[in-house]
């Protein structure tokens, strides 16, 4: 079974700052689907970026990339110029069977 | 694009009642929903996974028969929680993928749910 591991369970950072948030995890696949997702104190999962394993190039959503290293099974969120906005709790996931990891809390500091 | 409605966003209820929740897709078809509980503070759990027009499955654990979900079109999941007791309150989140998303999940805002 996919297990999903993120070993920070509380970061912060200065406002206009990077953060790099870790997530790592297991499998047996060679073609699978990584996503993080981040979910405000509104409680609504909101998508921030996603990879297709096959894809050796980083994704990058705006002020958001990430660091994939398939044989590591590592799979970092970069966040930039970090904003207020941004605090929330971030949570890794591994598709098809969507296996969450245990979230990040993130606090951006004014 | 990609949006997911859950209705209603809370509910409260008497112990032995039945609560049934709504999830919506409101502008691409959903070829799977998914339902989620999140205890406070922890991550989501997946409860199951229903394709439109099949039987859901299950995740090991959860109660089938307490748990009762209904997939009946590409655009609407319902999950009932059937005779609820007051260890069912909790969080329901539903999400939904569909054919041009590939595997991306589109999550609902939850429903709140408070057994009495």
């Amino acid at each position: 079974a996919q297990t999903v591991t993120q070993s920070q369970p509380e970061m912060s950072v200065q406002e206009a700052e990077t953060v790099t948030l870790s997530c790592t995890y297991d499998t047996s696949e060679s073609d699978y689907y990584l996503f993080w997702y981040k979910q405000p104190p509104s409680r609504q999962m909101i998508l921030v970026i996603r990879q297709e394993a096959y894809k050796q190039q980083n994704a990058t959503e705006n002020r958001f990339s990430v660091n994939f290293q398939k044989a590591a099974k590592s799979f970092s969120l970069k966040i930039s110029d970090s904003q207020l906005g941004d605090a929330a709790m971030y949570f890794c996931a591994y598709g098809q069977n969507f296996v969450f990891g245990p979230g990040t809390r993130l606090s951006v500091l004014p | 694009g990609a949006v997911v409605s859950q209705h209603p966003s809370w509910v409260i209820c008497k112990s032995g009642t039945s609560v049934k929740i709504e999830c919506r897709s409101l502008d691409f078809q959903a070829t799977t929903m998914f339902w989620y509980r999140q205890f406070p503070k922890q991550s989501l759990m997946l409860m199951a996974t229903s394709n439109e027009g099949s039987k859901a499955t299950y995740e090991q654990g959860v109660e089938k028969d307490k748990f009762l979900i209904n997939h009946a079109s590409l655009t609407l999941s319902t999950l009932t929680v059937t005779s609820a007791h007051p260890e069912d309150s909790s969080f329901y989140i539903c999400s939904a993928s569909g054919r041009s998303g590939g595997d991306t999940q589109y999550f609902g805002p939850g429903t709140r749910l408070t057994v009495l």
